[in-house]
């Protein structure tokens, strides 16, 4: 099957660094994106892997390896706006998006 | 970033009737767009896809004749509920794409509440 495992819910303190791990096992692959979503709203899309490597756009950067099936999402200079989940999505071989269950991301001050 | 319009925000409707859910790009033609559903503190659930001109695809478990989806241009999608009962009560969420190897654009979605 498939499946994308990311963390249920992360603290951190507001001006510091968190980072956000996903590791996914799918029928193949075609990029992995990052979308924030804050409650009630839809997610906003945040980054985009498909090479090895580290994006960075930012206070915000992504990390790939797909030979680990791992990436990672790293917010750094935290603001309380941080405040939301954070969704790991992989595009399969059918390139439909397969999503994890997010990581809801709180801030303290 | 392109732009995706979902209408309405928010509904409540009772029980029996129907709801319809209206997605537009506003300023890009969206070959492809996709249907969620996500109740709280879950993920996003894919209901169906759909390209434009042809039939939707949907996701075993999600009744097509319950929730019917329209694709008629490429800036139009619509969802429409059924028959609503309670148990359909969540937010709904439609994305659009220009095709493969793009990211997602996803509308502002829709809170139903069938009483």
């Amino acid at each position: 099957g498939q499946n994308i495992d990311q963390p249920t819910e992360m603290t951190a303190t507001e001006g510091a660094i968190v980072q956000i791990n996903c590791t996914y096992q799918t029928s193949g692959f075609n990029g992995l994106f990052w979308y924030q979503q804050h409650a009630g709203e839809a997610p906003t899309f945040l980054s985009y892997n498909v090479l090895d490597g580290l994006e960075e756009k930012g206070r915000f950067s992504s990390f790939l390896s797909r030979s680990k099936g791992y990436s990672y999402l790293l917010l750094k200079e935290l603001q309380m706006k941080d405040s939301a989940s954070y969704l790991c999505a992989v595009m399969d071989s059918n390139y439909q998006l397969i999503w994890g269950a997010g990581t809801k991301l709180i801030i303290k001050p | 970033g392109a732009v995706v319009s979902q209408h309405p925000s928010w509904v409540i409707c009772k029980s029996g009737t129907s709801v319809k859910i209206e997605c537009r790009s506003l300023d890009f033609q969206a070959t492809t767009m996709f249907w969620y559903r996500q109740f709280p503190k879950q993920s996003l659930m894919l209901m169906a896809t759909s390209n434009e001109g042809s039939k939707a695809t949907y996701e075993q478990g999600v009744e097509k004749d319950k929730f019917l989806i329209n694709h008629a241009s490429l800036t139009l999608s619509t969802l429409t509920v059924t028959s609503a009962h309670p148990e359909d009560s969540s937010f709904y969420i439609c994305s659009a794409s220009t095709g493969v190897h793009t990211e997602a654009f996803f509308g502002q979605g829709t809170r139903l509440t069938v009483v």
